[in-house]
């Protein structure tokens, strides 16, 4: 894909380790936030999202956790996997009634067998 | 496969020539969104579609970028006189407009990664 950025924040773990990769987002009156997994050669794949109304939101395997008071985000990977390895982004929405997603610089999440 | 459908997935084109591409949406998403994402980058929003309405655009999509929905369903994003900056991924996605306001999350495809030489 294209997110092969040189300079992109690298988090190295274990298979069956769990993982947390942050993210600093910067609107304020941001309302909806998700985490994307990207692949190389691939587009972005939903993950998990939140509203601004939550604070903490579980899927399979993941966490989502919000911090509007220091505007930060989390991602837990739990159990992470050989195949969980990618570029991860986290999206605020800056649209209003539709999604203009701004995106974070991403984290590449290496996970060795 | 019911994601969302993107053609060409490569595209080379020599610099100054027009180049189109296509989007086909999952078929009951009423949104339909263009990113461009180039090489090291993060996506970035280009405009977006309800149904066959643009309805938004962003400053990055200029007089050369051209994109329609003529039936509210795929969608053709065409850039005349290609330049060596327009090279990178364009990436379409599509959500759902609920009813109470909200959308669906954002469901991407795999992208046209255009090069201009």
């Amino acid at each position: 894909g294209e997110s092969v950025g040189l300079h992109l924040p690298t988090l190295s773990v274990q298979e069956g380790d769990n993982s947390i990769i942050n993210c600093a987002y910067s609107n304020s009156a941001s309302d909806y936030f998700i985490w994307y997994k990207q692949e190389s050669g691939k587009g972005p794949q939903f993950i998990i999202d939140i509203r601004s109304n939550m604070d903490k939101r579980q899927g399979q395997r993941v966490t989502v956790l919000l911090n509007k008071t220091v505007k930060h985000l989390s991602l837990q990977i739990a159990a992470t996997q050989p195949g969980d390895s990618a570029v991860y982004f986290c999206a605020e929405n800056w649209g209003t009634g539709f999604q203009k997603l701004v995106f974070g610089t991403g984290t590449r999440l290496l996970v060795s067998p | 496969d019911t994601g969302v459908s993107q053609n060409p997935r490569h595209k080379i084109t020599k610099r100054g020539q027009n180049v189109t591409f296509r989007c086909d949406p999952i078929s009951e998403h009423n949104r339909l969104y263009w990113y461009r994402q180039t090489l090291g980058q993060v996506p970035e929003f280009l405009t977006y579609f309800q149904n066959e309405a643009q309805l938004e655009k962003s400053r990055l999509l200029s007089d050369r970028f051209s994109a329609e929905r003529p039936k509210g369903s795929f969608s053709t994003l065409e850039i005349q006189r290609t330049e060596q900056g327009d090279s990178a991924m364009y990436l379409c996605a599509s959500s759902l407009a609920l009813g109470t306001g909200g959308n669906s999350p954002l469901h991407f495809g795999n992208g046209t990664r255009l090069t201009v030489t």
